[in-house]
């Protein structure tokens, strides 16, 4: 059975204080492996998709990468606006269905 | 990246009725998907909704719950039937982009059932 899993439940930083989310796969025919942050009370918001493993993607603070087991969210030097919980997702068919892991909720305190 | 509107974006409703949400997108997209969020949770597949055929459900969910309308390629309906209290949720829809590397979704809709 496909599995998402992400770690740790919940995070707290100090502004400045880099980090990285695991996010923790098995499954058959990954076709994709998505990130997203989620604000309370809002639908989540698209950063990434990553399709092999080796792949990196950047956007300001926040980079992913992704292993054949595992992709990880790296947050340097973050700020109090990157508060949010932070999910990721994968697709193994070509239409895009997903499967959402837990998340991960990240709280940076100034 | 698309432009997702969802309609209520709350409601509180009663046992026993039915809420139908909209969700409207600025282009037109083949697939649209609804997903449920309940309180503290993840994100769950509720079914994928093609323009032309019948919407396809996951494990769990099945059309009399949760019947799909698909009338054109920006436009879905989701009606969450014979509410009960454990409907209480976020129901989202969300788009895929033309080439499927990317997919937006929409603001929500929160359901509170009493």
């Amino acid at each position: 059975e496909d599995q998402v899993t992400q770690s740790p439940e919940a995070l707290r930083l100090q502004e400045g204080e880099s980090s990285s989310l695991n996010c923790s796969y098995t499954v058959s025919g990954l076709r994709g492996l998505f990130w997203y942050r989620q604000d309370p009370g809002k639908g989540p918001e698209f950063l990434f998709t990553l399709y092999s493993a080796g792949e990196e993607k950047e956007k300001e603070r926040l980079k992913a990468t992704l292993t054949k087991k595992e992709s990880f969210l790296h947050i340097t030097a973050p700020k109090p606006e990157d508060s949010a919980t932070y999910l990721c997702a994968l697709t193994t068919d070509s239409w895009g269905k997903l499967q959402f892991g837990a998340g991960t909720q990240v709280v940076v305190t100034p | 990246s698309a432009v997702i509107s969802q309609k209520p974006s709350r409601d509180i409703c009663q046992r026993g009725t039915s809420l139908t949400i909209q969700c409207q997108v600025d282009s037109q997209v083949t697939m649209m998907f609804w997903y449920r969020q309940q309180p503290g949770q993840s994100l769950t597949l509720i079914a994928t909704a093609n323009q032309g055929s019948e919407a396809t459900y996951e494990s769990g969910f099945v059309i009399d719950k949760f019947p799909i309308s698909r009338p054109n390629l920006t436009f879905s309906t989701l009606t969450v039937s014979n509410m009960s209290p454990e409907d209480s949720s976020i129901y989202l829809c969300s788009v895929g982009s033309r080439s499927y590397n990317e997919q937006f979704f929409g603001p929500g809709t929160r359901l509170t059932v009493l």
